[in-house]
């Protein structure tokens, strides 16, 4: 079974650009959750979808914005590029609605110059 | 006060040692994960606790719930446990996560 997939695994952008990082969870998972992590810092949260609703949202500004399609694959949109958004991003898939594990993929690297 | 904080952040070991990682949490759980992270990122999930303790090959993790503490543990180090180890709780849907611990075992 193939694991979480995240595309791109790099990337790099300009200021003020927007970008989209996509997820693909694990056969079965309909649970995907996306996570920052500055260089030399622990995740944060940013959203959690369920059934193409978003069931969680994390301190972030509205420039974040992500939706879940009817396959349970999950895009993040980032608008108008900051330099501080550079940025591990993960994605993690998981049941819903009982105490599961989590699957994480291997993250998009953005880097925003 | 971060919700989930974790000690100590660096820790160099010679190979064989026994170490053990600590993650205190503020806040009330569902579940506790510890989370393995090597250099690109890759995260992978080595336990989720509710309660008590779990082992798997040389990895054991504990918790105690009403403390609101947990303990990782690697016994017999070797080189290739060398990575960040984190420590996430499962909160309201959402893992907050600490800010980890950076594991480097000599040989």
């Amino acid at each position: 079974d193939a694991g979480v997939t995240q595309s791109p695994t790099h990337l790099i952008k300009t200021r003020g650009q927007q970008v989209t990082l996509r997820c693909s969870p694990i056969s079965g998972h309909k649970s995907v959750s996306w996570y920052q992590q500055v260089l030399g810092q622990g995740p944060q949260f940013i959203f959690q979808y369920y059934e193409k609703e978003e069931r969680g949202r994390g301190n972030f500004p509205d420039r974040f914005s992500a939706r879940q399609f009817p396959n349970y694959s999950s895009e993040l949109n980032v608008n108008a590029l900051l330099l501080g958004d550079s940025a591990l991003y993960l994605c993690a898939s998981s049941w819903w609605g009982r105490v599961y594990g989590y699957t994480f993929g291997s993250g998009t690297r953005l880097t925003v110059v | 006060k971060n919700e989930v904080e974790q000690s100590p952040q660096n820790l160099t070991a010679q190979e064989g040692e026994f170490i053990t990682i600590n993650c205190s949490y503020s806040v009330g759980i569902s579940a506790l994960h510890w989370l393995q992270q090597h250099p690109g990122g890759g995260i992978v999930s080595l336990f989720m606790l509710s309660s008590g303790k779990k082992k798997h090959g040389r990895l054991i993790a504990t918790i105690n719930i009403q403390e609101k503490h947990s303990s990782l543990h690697i016994t017999a180090s070797h080189p290739r446990d060398s990575a960040v180890y984190i420590c996430a709780v499962r909160r309201i849907g959402k893992l907050v996560f600490g800010a980890g611990t950076i594991l480097r075992v000599k040989s």
